[in-house]
């Protein structure tokens, strides 16, 4: 069975400090999608990254797959206040259903 | 708007009641995902339908329901309505099995008091 570990679960930074939000899985994936939640909103999605390797950036942040080590990491650079939110990593299991990680609450200082 | 629409918005009923969530998909989309969170909590999946039939089932509790009618749109029938289910119920649709991600709606906003 496929588990998903995120983390930290809660991260409170300072604006312009770098931090990567970690998610870890436990079998063979090769897709894993990055969602950004704001509280009491819809999902929405940041990142599809669908082979080894793959690395996918958008304006601060950066998403990265490593199949091999089964690590997804979500790189926040100079952060802003509008970045804080609820991110959640899913990776798809072997019956094309997604799984996932409990989700990072980001906390953003001025 | 992700193209996927939910109704309604929010829903404030009694315990004991029941409650019908609609979901419309994207366009072009076959496969309708639900979803609970409750406050603070992470997603728990509840079912999932490809084109009309039931593909998966998560944890959703018996006195649920949903279906998934000819033109793709789908229904989540909630029933015995207790304190605890309140949440936000979130619908998702992909264009199959979900390779490319899925695309959520703005969700519903249950309150039973």
């Amino acid at each position: 069975e496929l588990k998903v570990e995120q983390n930290p679960l809660f991260l409170s930074m300072q604006e312009g400090k770098n931090y990567t939000i970690y998610c870890n899985y436990s079998t063979t994936s090769d897709r894993l999608y990055w969602y950004r939640q704001d509280p009491g909103k819809s999902l929405e999605s940041l990142f599809v990254l669908l082979s080894n390797g793959a690395v996918k950036q958008e304006g601060r942040l950066m998403a990265s797959l490593d199949t091999k080590a089964r690590l997804s990491t979500l790189h926040i650079t100079a952060a802003v206040h509008d970045l804080s939110a609820t991110y959640f990593c899913a990776v798809m299991d072997s019956n094309y259903q997604l799984i996932w990680g409990a989700g990072t609450k980001l906390i953003i200082k001025p | 708007d992700s193209g996927v629409t939910q109704t309604p918005k929010h829903l404030i009923t009694a315990t004991g009641q029941r409650v019908t969530l609609r979901c419309s998909p994207r366009s072009g989309d076959l496969s309708v995902y639900w979803y609970q969170q409750s406050l603070d909590q992470g997603l728990q999946f509840l079912i999932q339908y490809y084109n009309g039939e039931e593909r998966a089932k998560g944890n959703i509790l018996e006195r649920f329901s949903a279906q998934q009618f000819p033109d793709l749109h789908s229904e989540l029938n909630l029933s015995s309505l207790e304190l605890g289910d309140s949440a936000l119920y979130f619908c998702a649709s992909s264009i199959g099995e979900g390779g490319y991600g899925y695309t959520f709606g703005s969700g519903t906003r249950l309150t039973v008091v």
